[in-house]
């Protein structure tokens, strides 16, 4: 199956600092969503788009619906130790399918 | 809400066996998705459902995999015989179809000696 291309794989961050990621595909989406996943447990959506440039915050995270409908973006300001996990990009096209489409992952490390 | 339901959290068992994985889905939701996650492949569709009925089941690795959904509150995942290779956090999911938020079981925990 199509896999969304996600980056960066890994990031090592201080506390305090401001995270950015991004997923990009082929195809174009017209639902984008962002998942957090902590050691033994399943995804747990943080964040859902469903408009092209569509700007939505949760927090101190902040997502976007890139313009193209072929990327997504996601930020995390002021990182605290609990940020840390792998995050993950999903994208669905219910006109072709309703299948979602995941990103690889980025592994994010905070240090106090 | 209760979300996803999985059952069981972790499953040990020896090659040939049959493993059978549980999931009950949201109440409302009428499309489920199985999922496969390792290192290697990260998350892996398997197949899914919509309204019961299975829609696309091209990600089921092989004939020893095989899926039902007999009602709208249940779904299993079977696999026999069971290989070490399956070993692997399986992951049920539920939306509503048509642009719909997913949302993730706990995950069954897989080992295959």
């Amino acid at each position: 199956g199509q896999q969304l291309n996600q980056s960066p794989q890994s990031m090592f961050i201080q506390e305090g600092e401001d995270v950015s990621m991004n997923c990009t595909s082929s195809s174009i989406f017209n639902t984008w969503l962002w998942y957090k996943q902590d050691p033994g447990e399943g995804p747990v959506l943080l964040i859902a788009l469903y408009k092209a440039g569509e700007l939505t915050s949760n927090g101190r995270l902040t997502a976007q619906f890139g313009i193209t409908r072929k990327d997504s973006f996601l930020n995390i300001s002021a990182s605290i130790p609990s940020d840390v996990g792998i995050y993950f990009c999903a994208g669905q096209n219910f006109v072709t399918g309703n299948q979602f489409y995941f990103g690889t992952g980025t592994s994010l490390t905070v240090i106090p | 809400d209760a979300g996803v339901i999985q059952s069981p959290r972790h499953e040990v068992t020896e090659m040939g066996q049959e493993v059978t994985l549980r999931c009950k889905p949201i109440s409302g939701h009428n499309s489920l998705f199985w999922y496969r996650q390792t290192m290697m492949r990260g998350l892996e569709l398997l197949i899914y459902f919509n309204n019961n009925v299975p829609i696309d089941d091209s990600g089921m690795p092989e004939d020893r995999f095989s899926a039902k959904m007999p009602n709208a509150s249940f779904s299993t995942l079977k696999i026999q015989p069971s290989e070490p290779r399956d070993s692997a956090v399986y992951f049920c999911a539920s939306s509503l179809s048509q642009g719909g938020r997913l949302f993730f079981g706990s995950g069954t925990q897989l080992s295959v000696l």
